[in-house]
């Protein structure tokens, strides 16, 4: 079952517009991962934020995470064309055995129009 | 440096015949894994690995069989392809430092089952 949630599924914005995307979860998490994706390529790790972090920046990102509303949000300033993509959330679980696994949302759509 | 190499890129099978995907790479990351993704769905764990002889379960692994014999190799083998497992395909490997578990993914091997 997936532990990510994406919201929205698709988001279509203007070049220079902000983009927000939302991510819940079900369980506790050690950490939670943003990840990218171009059309027809593999996915490509953005940002990491620990469970004892609330707020996280690289770039033109930032990442916030709420563990008691179990909920993180990926905020992409000044978009670019370039930006268009699906994004996914991914979830840092350990299973059984003990060793962390990651498990992945259903992706957010965005287009970024010129 | 290549990171992460899955070939084929794309394979059309009939149903009932066997195949292995194959995945490499040369980062010496103890850890690895095989994600298919399909529409709608997100990304699925189907199995991992934490080193050269030792693999787990993950979320979806009926119909595939894995093995770790070297550190760099870890290959997914269908052995009675289904139309349900057309789908694509992806390989990720980690480090698993400091906790964490960021990946590298290939690019990919998209699978058709007839």
């Amino acid at each position: 079952s997936q532990q990510g949630e994406e919201d929205p599924q698709a988001l279509s914005i203007q070049e220079g517009e902000n983009a927000t995307m939302n991510c819940s979860y079900k369980t506790s998490i050690n950490n939670l991962q943003w990840y990218r994706q171009n059309s027809g390529r593999g996915l490509v790790h953005l940002i990491l934020i620990r469970s004892n972090e609330r707020e996280k920046h690289s770039g033109r990102l930032r990442v916030t995470l709420d563990t008691s509303k179990k909920s993180s949000s990926l905020l992409i300033t000044a978009s670019r064309a370039a930006d268009t993509a699906s994004y996914f959330c991914a979830t840092d679980a350990r299973p059984r055995s003990g060793y962390s696994t990651l498990t992945f949302g259903k992706g957010t759509m965005l287009l970024v129009s010129p | 440096n290549a990171g992460v190499t899955q070939t084929p890129k794309f394979q059309v099978l009939k149903t009932g015949q066997s195949m292995t995907l194959q995945c490499a790479q040369d980062m010496n990351h103890e850890y690895m894994s095989w994600y298919r993704q399909d529409p709608g769905m997100g990304l699925r764990l189907i199995h991992y690995s934490v080193g050269a002889g030792i693999t787990d379960q993950g979320e979806v692994p009926n119909g595939y069989n894995v093995s770790r014999s070297t550190t760099e190799d870890f290959p997914l083998r269908l052995l009675s392809a289904a139309p349900s497992q057309t789908s694509v395909y992806f390989c990720a490997s980690s480090q698993q430092g400091a906790g964490a578990n960021v990946l590298t993914f290939g690019a990919g091997s998209r699978l058709t089952v007839l």
